[in-house]
């Protein structure tokens, strides 16, 4: 089946630095890719939209210059969060229509911790 | 109001036992309709995908989806202890967006 791997799993980092979160479809063009922050026992919240060539389109809310997605090819999409600080710590996802049924494919998430 | 509502539970139940999920939904615009596991700390995995009013049965799991009452549910029969895991329920429209419930917290006990 359809995969997104996502990397890395876990990162843990200083405050005011930035981190990269990647997401590779491996098996299908994932031309649209969703980004969801999910805090502990809570649901995922869609970040933001990349579509591959072009902007992102960020959710209300979503700070667009902290949170940078590049969708330079049909499969990788990455997220930077920049100026990282604590609140900044949660679950970060990638999801991506894998099938043309409305089949979403997850990456495994990852985990940013930033002390 | 959220758009999507889901009692988070935790739901405690013995091996063996049916388990019923349930939630709710407010945009008549929602056509599909899907159930996610995720166990803690991976990233969620596709259960069930339902298009639009019915039922949906894949071994144990059975899906339904009442859009005249915007209600969806999940039933897991047998219950394992493998089954232990937090499910969410999602909704989405012609903008490909999925919205999520807030999850439910299942623990199945040996």
């Amino acid at each position: 089946g359809a995969v997104v791997s996502q990397h890395p799993s876990r990162v843990i980092c200083k405050s005011g630095t930035s981190v990269k979160i990647e997401c590779r479809s491996l098996d299908f063009q994932a031309t649209t890719m969703f980004w969801y922050r999910q805090f502990p026992k809570q649901s995922l919240m869609l970040m933001a939209t990349s579509n591959e060539g072009s902007k992102a389109t960020y959710e209300q809310g979503v700070e667009k210059d902290k949170f940078l997605i590049n969708h330079a090819s049909l499969t990788l999409s990455t997220l930077t969060v920049t100026s990282a600080h604590p609140e900044d710590s949660s679950f970060y996802i990638c999801s991506s229509l894998s099938d043309g049924r409305g089949g979403y494919t997850f990456g495994s998430g990852t985990r940013l911790t930033v002390v | 109001q959220k758009e999507v509502e889901q009692d988070p539970g935790p739901l405690s139940v013995p091996e063996g036992a049916i388990v019923s999920l349930n939630c709710t939904y407010s945009n008549s615009a929602f056509q599909y309709f899907m159930w996610y596991r995720q166990y803690s700390r991976k990233g969620p995995e596709l259960l069930m995908y339902t298009y639009s009013s019915g039922n949906k049965e894949d071994g144990r799991f059975t899906a339904q989806v009442d859009k005249s009452s915007k209600y969806i549910s999940l039933f897991i029969r047998d219950s394992q202890p493998s089954d232990s895991a937090t499910y969410l329920c999602a909704a989405g429209g012609a903008t490909n967006k999925l919205i999520f419930g807030t999850g439910t917290l299942l623990a199945v006990q040996p």
